[in-house]
């Protein structure tokens, strides 16, 4: 069975401080994709990434693909309040269904 | 465009009632996936349909179904209610078009709440 282990479950920080967030699997994807979610919505895709290795920034999210396709991190600077919410990966495989993870809530304080 | 439109945003039943939710996908999509959301499991595969076919199933039981209209327009079905059902019920919508990860646009979701 195909899983996303994400790390930390919670996560409560002050404003300005830097973070990362982590999704690990044993399983190898083709792709992974990183959303964040509020209370009462939906979840909104951020970025998805396809290369090993490969790394993308969207202002101050920067969000890393491992070398083997197995895992992703998603580093945040001077974290906001405005960053507040459920973030959650998810990997794909062709032909197959998409796995998501569990999620991190992740609680800026003010 | 309009985003992923979910009716009804908020429902009650009783168990051993039947449940239908319906989800407009974004125009032009075809592929539209159903997820069932709850605190302890997260966000759980439940089905997904396109061109009217169910392309790929996640495990639940069949009380669980789904179909897909010409108009790409899903309904999810839920019969025999149980506790356990209640969850926040999301559909996202994707042009589906690739056999591969492509990116999903979710509505905001059904509470279904079983009492």
């Amino acid at each position: 069975t195909q899983l996303l282990e994400q790390s930390p479950q919670f996560l409560s920080i002050q404003e300005g401080e830097n973070l990362t967030v982590y999704c690990n699997s044993s399983s190898v994807f083709s792709s992974l994709q990183w959303y964040r979610q509020e209370p009462g919505e939906g979840p909104v895709l951020l970025v998805t990434v396809v290369t090993g290795g490969e790394v993308k920034k969207l202002k101050r999210l920067t969000f890393q693909f491992g070398d083997a396709r197995k895992d992703s991190s998603l580093h945040i600077t001077a974290a906001q309040p405005g960053d507040t919410g459920l973030y959650l990966c998810a990997g794909g495989r062709r032909d197959d269904k998409i796995i998501f993870g569990k999620g991190t809530r992740l609680h800026i304080l003010p | 465009k309009a985003g992923v439109t979910q009716t009804p945003r908020y429902l009650i039943k009783t168990r051993g009632q039947q449940v239908t939710l319906s989800c407009s996908p974004i125009s032009g999509h075809r592929s539209v996936s159903w997820y069932q959301q709850t605190p302890g499991q997260g966000l759980q595969f439940l089905f997904e349909y396109f061109s009217e076919t169910q392309r790929n199933k996640g495990n639940f039981p069949g009380r669980f179904s789904g179909r897909q209209f010409s108009n790409s327009r899903s309904e999810m079905n839920v019969s025999t209610l149980e506790l356990g059902d209640s969850a926040l019920y999301l559909c996202a919508s994707s042009s589906g078009t690739t056999n591969y990860m492509t990116e999903a646009f979710f509505g905001q979701g059904t509470r279904l709440t079983v009492v």
